[in-house]
């Protein structure tokens, strides 16, 4: 996914915080992403970023980036079973036509009760 | 529902026949999308609309791989003598084209090839 690297798999207790992390090697990136892929479904946008921005935060997910580490994160507070999915980066290029995303493999979140 | 639709949402096909899959967007997005997504992997870009012209085109597609979007709605993506290598989920894509400039994307369920 043109460098853009995640872990596979994460497991996380009910009602603790979850923290998935993602990096990307191209600084051109303008807008980052993460999408939340569940069993049958299809991608949602959960949040994204603009790259002026160090972090935004809405309602459980904060979203963290450092431009300079070339690092995302993820932060799902108080992570409920219905959490469990697969969650993926995604950014997009300067100049490229916003929704050529570039996706992570993805990160397996499990949340066990 | 006026999500992304696909159809069909499974398909099986025997090595060198051809496959169409169909993709209807959310109705007032003027641009629509394909990926591919292999097992274990994120999505790929294989193409893009932006109403019935086809502005960009991935590496990926091969010269096997036509898409279409005759009237500006809905979208065609035909597989011409399918190989096993072409076994994954189709995704399909839409939004507008200046979603509050964030890029959004909605996506429909997918289609599953598989080629035996």
């Amino acid at each position: 996914g043109e460098d853009v690297e995640q872990s596979l798999f994460l497991s996380v207790r009910e009602g603790d915080s979850s923290v998935i992390n993602c990096t990307y090697t191209d600084s051109s990136s303008t807008y980052l992403y993460w999408y939340k892929q569940e069993p049958g479904a299809g991608l949602q946008l959960l949040t994204y970023i603009f790259s002026n921005m160090d972090m935004k935060q809405d309602q459980r997910l904060t979203v963290l980036l450092n431009k300079k580490d070339k690092h995302l994160s993820l932060r799902i507070a108080d992570t409920q079973t219905g959490d469990s999915a697969i969650y993926f980066c995604a950014r997009v290029d300067r100049g490229s036509t916003l929704g050529r995303l570039y996706f992570g493999r993805g990160t397996q979140l499990t949340v066990w009760p | 529902d006026t999500g992304v639709s696909q159809d069909p949402r499974h398909k099986i096909t025997k090595r060198g026949q051809n496959v169409t899959f169909r993709c209807d967007p959310i109705s007032e997005h003027n641009r629509l999308y394909w990926y591919r997504q292999t097992l274990g992997q994120g999505p790929e870009f294989l193409t893009y609309f932006q109403n019935e012209a086809q502005l960009e085109k991935s590496r990926l597609l091969s010269d096997r791989f036509s898409a279409e979007r005759p009237k500006g709605s809905f979208s065609t993506l035909e597989i011409q003598r399918t190989e096993q290598g072409d076994s994954a989920m189709y995704l399909c894509a839409s939004s507008l084209a200046h979603q509050r400039n964030t890029g959004e994307l909605f996506f429909g369920e997918g289609s599953r090839l598989t080629v035996l």
